[in-house]
Parts: C-alpha cells; structure tokens; sequence
C-alpha cells in the first residue's frame, strides 16, 4: 500500500531559525511529489512539484529537494507568515494523489 | 486569472439529508478532483472526473457521488448523511490529467448534526 509519511508532526520556531520538514514515501510509482501550504479551514496552496531524484526548487524563503525515498521542504530564515500546515504528496501512476499528514509550523517573533 | 471556486462555503445537514456540493475549475483546466478533509484524517482522494467521465474514485461508499458537466464543473454528491459525513470538501483542478499539478480550491465545510 502507497505510504506518505511526514516529520515531525509539528515544529516550533524562532523568527530567523532555519529549518527542514520531511517527507517519505513508498509508492510502486513515482509521477511526481508535491508541497502544498495550508491556512486553517482554507484549501491547499501549491508550492512546489518534483518530478525526479536530484530535483530542487526554490520559492522566497522555501526549498524542496527529492531523493529516491524522500524529500525535504528547508524553510529558511523563516518569518511568522510562514507559520502554516505544511503538505506533501505523491502521485503514485493512478492519478490521484496521496497526502501525508502534515507538518504543523509556527514561527514567533 | 480566478481559481477553483467552491460553494456553499458552509453547509449544516442532519442526519439521514442529501447535500450536493458545487466546484468550478480554473478556466482551461478539464480534470476536477474532490478531497474529504476530515479532522485528524488529512486529505482523502475521494473522485476524479475528465472530460466529463468518472476516471477513479477512493474507498468511499456509492452514496458519494458526482459528475462533471460540459463547461468542466462538477457537483458531489452524498446520500444519507452520516455524522462521519463532517469534513472540509475540497475540490481541485488540473491542466491535463494525472502528473498535473492540482490546484485546490477553498473548501466547503459541511457538518452533520
């Protein structure tokens, strides 16, 4: 059965300490990882899809890396708007996607 | 550009009612995906509608259901409201089938008293 599987559940920050969730999976097939953002009682917001191993993107304060087994969303220099539920996902070749549970951030002034 | 948008926002059924809840993709996009968010589950994939047909659907009972329409938006719908029933519903979009990525709308909060 196709795993997602995200640590830690949550992560306390200071303004400015920089840190990294992660997210590892086991799937029969890999079509692509995705991060999501989530506000409380919003919907997801896309941040980043990788594709393949060796794969980074970056967006302001965010990066995500891919490996065979996981991949890693490095939040630095955090600020307190970056505080949110962190999502990932995979797309396991059945065209719908499985999420892990999430990674809970806050980040305080 | 708009995104997805959702309606109702909130909705409050008893149980045993029907709900029919309403998604409207992102112009352009042709696959429309519905999530359950229930609390302390995460997201569940519950159905996937292309081009109109039903492509696949998660381990949910028959009485959830849908269709898309020929302008791409889509109703769910459930049958027989359960307690259990009460999560945030989500609804997706995507460019083209499967690797694209999704993008998620804002939710309609359902609960069932």
């Amino acid at each position: 059965e196709d795993q997602v599987t995200q640590s830690p559940e949550a992560l306390r920050l200071q303004e400015g300490e920089s840190s990294s969730l992660n997210c590892s999976y086991t799937v029969s097939g890999l079509r692509g990882l995705f991060w999501y953002r989530q506000d409380p009682g919003k919907g997801p917001e896309f941040l980043f899809t990788l594709y393949s191993a060796g794969e980074e993107k970056e967006k302001e304060r965010l990066k995500a890396t891919l490996t065979k087994k996981e991949s890693f969303l490095h939040i630095t220099a955090p600020k307190p708007e970056d505080s949110a539920t962190y999502l990932c996902a995979v797309d396991p070749n059945d065209y719908k996607l499985s999420f892990g549970a999430g990674t809970t951030v806050t980040v305080r002034a | 550009e708009a995104g997805v948008t959702q309606s109702p926002t909130h909705l409050i059924k008893t149980r045993g009612q029907q709900v029919t809840l309403r998604c409207s993709p992102i112009s352009g996009h042709t696959s429309v995906y519905w999530y359950q968010q229930a609390l302390g589950l995460g997201l569940q994939f519950l159905l996937w509608y292309d081009e109109g047909e039903e492509r696949n659907r998660g381990n949910f009972p028959p009485r959830f259901s849908g269709r898309q329409f020929p302008n791409y938006s889509s109703e769910l719908n459930v049958n027989a409201l359960e307690l259990e029933d009460s999560a945030l519903y989500l609804c997706a979009s995507s460019l083209i089938q499967g690797v694209d990525t999704q993008y998620f709308g804002p939710g309609t909060r359902l609960t069932v008293l």
